[in-house]
Protein backbone atom coordinates (compact mmCIF):
# COMPACT_ATOMS: atom_id res chain seq x y z
CA UNK A 1 0.00 0.00 0.00
CA UNK A 2 1.20 2.95 -1.09
CA UNK A 3 1.71 5.94 2.12
CA UNK A 4 -0.54 8.38 -0.47
CA UNK A 5 -3.09 7.42 -2.39
CA UNK A 6 -4.89 9.76 -5.04
CA UNK A 7 -7.27 8.76 -7.57
CA UNK A 8 -5.62 9.53 -10.93
CA UNK A 9 -8.98 10.56 -12.45
CA UNK A 10 -9.46 11.87 -14.92
CA UNK A 11 -12.77 13.89 -12.83
CA UNK A 12 -14.51 15.96 -15.47
CA UNK A 13 -17.50 17.91 -14.37
CA UNK A 14 -19.44 21.02 -16.00
CA UNK A 15 -18.57 24.73 -15.33
CA UNK A 16 -20.23 26.10 -11.68
CA UNK A 17 -20.12 22.74 -10.27
CA UNK A 18 -18.31 22.11 -6.95
CA UNK A 19 -15.42 19.79 -7.06
CA UNK A 20 -14.16 17.84 -4.18
CA UNK A 21 -10.64 16.10 -4.80
CA UNK A 22 -9.23 13.55 -2.13
CA UNK A 23 -6.64 11.76 -0.65
CA UNK A 24 -6.09 9.22 1.37
CA UNK A 25 -3.06 8.35 3.88
CA UNK A 26 -1.46 5.81 5.96
CA UNK A 27 0.99 7.38 8.44
CA UNK A 28 -0.64 8.71 10.90
CA UNK A 29 3.26 10.79 12.22
CA UNK A 30 1.86 13.18 9.10
CA UNK A 31 0.90 16.85 10.16
CA UNK A 32 1.46 18.97 7.53
CA UNK A 33 -0.77 18.76 4.43
CA UNK A 34 -0.59 21.12 0.94
CA UNK A 35 -2.40 20.97 -1.57
CA UNK A 36 -0.47 21.75 -5.52
CA UNK A 37 -2.23 22.88 -8.75
CA UNK A 38 0.15 21.87 -11.66
CA UNK A 39 -0.98 23.13 -15.33
CA UNK A 40 0.16 21.10 -18.76
CA UNK A 41 3.74 21.42 -18.84
CA UNK A 42 4.01 23.43 -15.89
CA UNK A 43 5.64 23.26 -12.68
CA UNK A 44 3.15 22.23 -9.81
CA UNK A 45 2.01 25.33 -8.02
CA UNK A 46 1.11 25.52 -4.22
CA UNK A 47 -2.35 26.68 -3.96
CA UNK A 48 -3.10 25.31 0.10
CA UNK A 49 -1.33 24.36 3.29
CA UNK A 50 -2.84 23.33 6.33
CA UNK A 51 -1.51 21.96 9.81
CA UNK A 52 -2.90 19.08 11.25
CA UNK A 53 -6.74 18.69 11.11
CA UNK A 54 -9.39 21.42 10.31
CA UNK A 55 -10.42 23.32 7.39
CA UNK A 56 -8.87 26.59 5.73
CA UNK A 57 -10.21 28.54 3.52
CA UNK A 58 -9.11 31.05 0.46
CA UNK A 59 -11.39 31.96 -2.08
CA UNK A 60 -13.12 29.38 -4.37
CA UNK A 61 -11.04 26.68 -2.54
CA UNK A 62 -11.43 25.03 0.83
CA UNK A 63 -8.99 22.46 2.28
CA UNK A 64 -9.94 19.88 5.05
CA UNK A 65 -7.83 17.70 6.68
CA UNK A 66 -9.33 14.63 8.99
CA UNK A 67 -6.88 13.05 10.61
CA UNK A 68 -9.21 10.22 12.48
CA UNK A 69 -9.82 9.10 8.95
CA UNK A 70 -6.21 10.06 7.58
CA UNK A 71 -8.30 11.75 4.65
CA UNK A 72 -7.67 14.76 3.17
CA UNK A 73 -9.93 16.99 0.46
CA UNK A 74 -9.22 20.04 -1.46
CA UNK A 75 -12.82 21.61 -2.41
CA UNK A 76 -13.61 24.00 -5.54
CA UNK A 77 -16.21 26.14 -5.31
CA UNK A 78 -18.30 27.27 -8.50
CA UNK A 79 -15.40 25.64 -10.89
CA UNK A 80 -14.59 27.20 -13.88
CA UNK A 81 -12.53 26.24 -17.04
CA UNK A 82 -9.49 27.82 -16.06
CA UNK A 83 -9.08 25.43 -12.89
CA UNK A 84 -8.41 22.76 -15.24
CA UNK A 85 -5.46 20.75 -13.99
CA UNK A 86 -4.18 18.48 -12.65
CA UNK A 87 -4.07 18.47 -8.67
CA UNK A 88 -1.54 16.71 -6.10
CA UNK A 89 -1.43 16.31 -2.76
CA UNK A 90 1.76 16.19 -0.92
CA UNK A 91 2.16 14.80 3.23
CA UNK A 92 4.96 15.66 5.47
CA UNK A 93 5.85 14.14 8.96
CA UNK A 94 6.28 16.48 11.87
CA UNK A 95 9.85 15.65 12.60
CA UNK A 96 11.90 15.49 9.06
CA UNK A 97 11.52 16.64 5.39
CA UNK A 98 10.36 13.24 3.77
CA UNK A 99 7.20 15.39 1.32
CA UNK A 100 5.24 12.42 0.18
CA UNK A 101 3.11 12.99 -3.03
CA UNK A 102 0.17 11.86 -4.32
CA UNK A 103 -0.19 10.79 -8.12
CA UNK A 104 -2.28 13.80 -9.18
CA UNK A 105 -5.68 14.21 -10.12
CA UNK A 106 -6.88 15.55 -13.59
CA UNK A 107 -9.70 17.71 -13.30
CA UNK A 108 -11.82 18.63 -16.30
CA UNK A 109 -14.04 21.49 -16.46
CA UNK A 110 -16.39 21.56 -18.93
CA UNK A 111 -17.84 25.10 -19.93
CA UNK B 1 11.02 38.41 -8.24
CA UNK B 2 10.68 35.88 -11.67
CA UNK B 3 10.37 32.65 -9.87
CA UNK B 4 12.71 29.98 -9.85
CA UNK B 5 14.58 29.59 -13.14
CA UNK B 6 15.61 26.54 -14.64
CA UNK B 7 17.50 25.73 -18.36
CA UNK B 8 17.50 24.87 -20.69
CA UNK B 9 13.46 23.68 -20.67
CA UNK B 10 13.97 20.61 -22.93
CA UNK B 11 17.30 18.87 -23.77
CA UNK B 12 17.66 15.87 -26.27
CA UNK B 13 20.87 13.93 -25.57
CA UNK B 14 22.19 10.48 -26.99
CA UNK B 15 22.85 7.63 -24.26
CA UNK B 16 25.91 7.94 -22.55
CA UNK B 17 26.33 11.97 -22.92
CA UNK B 18 26.45 14.25 -19.94
CA UNK B 19 23.81 16.68 -19.36
CA UNK B 20 23.90 19.30 -16.75
CA UNK B 21 20.75 21.07 -15.66
CA UNK B 22 20.68 24.48 -14.27
CA UNK B 23 18.89 26.15 -11.16
CA UNK B 24 18.54 29.72 -10.09
CA UNK B 25 16.46 29.77 -6.70
CA UNK B 26 14.32 32.72 -5.76
CA UNK B 27 16.51 34.89 -3.92
CA UNK B 28 16.54 35.17 -0.36
CA UNK B 29 15.29 31.46 0.23
CA UNK B 30 17.14 29.06 2.09
CA UNK B 31 15.87 26.06 0.74
CA UNK B 32 16.38 24.28 -2.84
CA UNK B 33 14.68 21.10 -4.03
CA UNK B 34 15.58 18.81 -7.40
CA UNK B 35 12.16 16.61 -8.18
CA UNK B 36 12.01 14.22 -10.97
CA UNK B 37 8.45 13.64 -12.31
CA UNK B 38 7.42 11.06 -14.78
CA UNK B 39 3.62 9.43 -15.65
CA UNK B 40 4.93 5.53 -13.71
CA UNK B 41 6.65 7.10 -10.72
CA UNK B 42 4.81 10.62 -10.49
CA UNK B 43 6.78 13.04 -8.05
CA UNK B 44 10.25 12.04 -6.62
CA UNK B 45 12.03 13.92 -4.86
CA UNK B 46 15.82 13.66 -5.79
CA UNK B 47 17.84 16.14 -3.06
CA UNK B 48 17.38 18.74 -1.05
CA UNK B 49 19.84 21.63 -0.03
CA UNK B 50 19.45 24.33 3.11
CA UNK B 51 21.80 27.10 2.59
CA UNK B 52 24.14 25.44 -0.09
CA UNK B 53 24.34 22.44 1.83
CA UNK B 54 23.09 18.83 0.84
CA UNK B 55 21.07 17.37 3.47
CA UNK B 56 19.41 14.53 2.01
CA UNK B 57 20.14 13.09 -1.34
CA UNK B 58 18.69 9.40 -0.24
CA UNK B 59 16.77 10.28 -3.54
CA UNK B 60 19.27 10.48 -5.99
CA UNK B 61 18.77 6.99 -8.10
CA UNK B 62 22.29 6.34 -8.97
CA UNK B 63 26.62 7.63 -8.76
CA UNK B 64 25.19 8.53 -12.11
CA UNK B 65 23.07 11.29 -11.00
CA UNK B 66 24.94 14.68 -8.57
CA UNK B 67 24.18 17.88 -7.57
CA UNK B 68 26.16 20.95 -6.50
CA UNK B 69 25.11 24.57 -4.96
CA UNK B 70 28.12 26.16 -5.13
CA UNK B 71 26.42 29.39 -4.16
CA UNK B 72 22.98 30.77 -2.91
CA UNK B 73 21.96 31.21 -6.27
CA UNK B 74 22.69 28.45 -8.46
CA UNK B 75 22.44 24.88 -8.56
CA UNK B 76 23.29 22.09 -10.93
CA UNK B 77 21.99 18.25 -11.16
CA UNK B 78 24.46 16.35 -13.62
CA UNK B 79 23.66 12.98 -15.16
CA UNK B 80 26.72 11.36 -16.08
CA UNK B 81 26.24 9.01 -18.10
CA UNK B 82 22.43 9.52 -19.59
CA UNK B 83 20.38 6.53 -19.87
CA UNK B 84 17.27 6.26 -21.82
CA UNK B 85 15.57 6.10 -18.46
CA UNK B 86 16.53 9.12 -17.14
CA UNK B 87 13.84 10.59 -19.54
CA UNK B 88 11.56 12.55 -17.42
CA UNK B 89 10.96 16.20 -16.14
CA UNK B 90 12.92 17.88 -14.24
CA UNK B 91 11.78 20.50 -11.72
CA UNK B 92 13.83 22.51 -9.21
CA UNK B 93 12.23 24.25 -6.25
CA UNK B 94 12.80 26.69 -3.51
CA UNK B 95 11.48 27.89 -0.26
CA UNK B 96 12.21 30.24 2.12
CA UNK B 97 11.50 28.09 5.29
CA UNK B 98 11.45 24.73 6.28
CA UNK B 99 7.76 23.70 6.10
CA UNK B 100 6.58 27.17 3.60
CA UNK B 101 5.99 25.24 1.07
CA UNK B 102 7.93 24.95 -2.37
CA UNK B 103 7.81 27.35 -5.13
CA UNK B 104 8.57 25.21 -8.46
CA UNK B 105 10.36 26.28 -11.54
CA UNK B 106 8.68 25.69 -15.23
CA UNK B 107 11.06 22.51 -15.65
CA UNK B 108 13.44 20.95 -17.91
CA UNK B 109 12.14 18.07 -20.07
CA UNK B 110 14.94 15.37 -20.67
CA UNK B 111 14.93 13.20 -23.56
CA UNK B 112 17.56 10.47 -23.61
CA UNK B 113 17.93 8.65 -27.03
Amino acid sequence: QKEVEQDPGPLSVPEGAIVSLNCTYSNSAFQYFMWYRQYSRKGPELLMYTYSSGNKEDGRFTAQVDKSSKYISLFIRDSQPSDSATYLCAIDEDSNYQLIWGAGTKLIIKP
Amino acid sequence: DAGVIQSPRHEVTEMGQEVTLRCKPISGHDYLFWYRQTMMRGLELLIYFNNNVPIDDSGMPEDRFSAKMPNASFSTLKIQPSEPRDSAVYFCASSPSFRAGAFFGQGTRLTVV
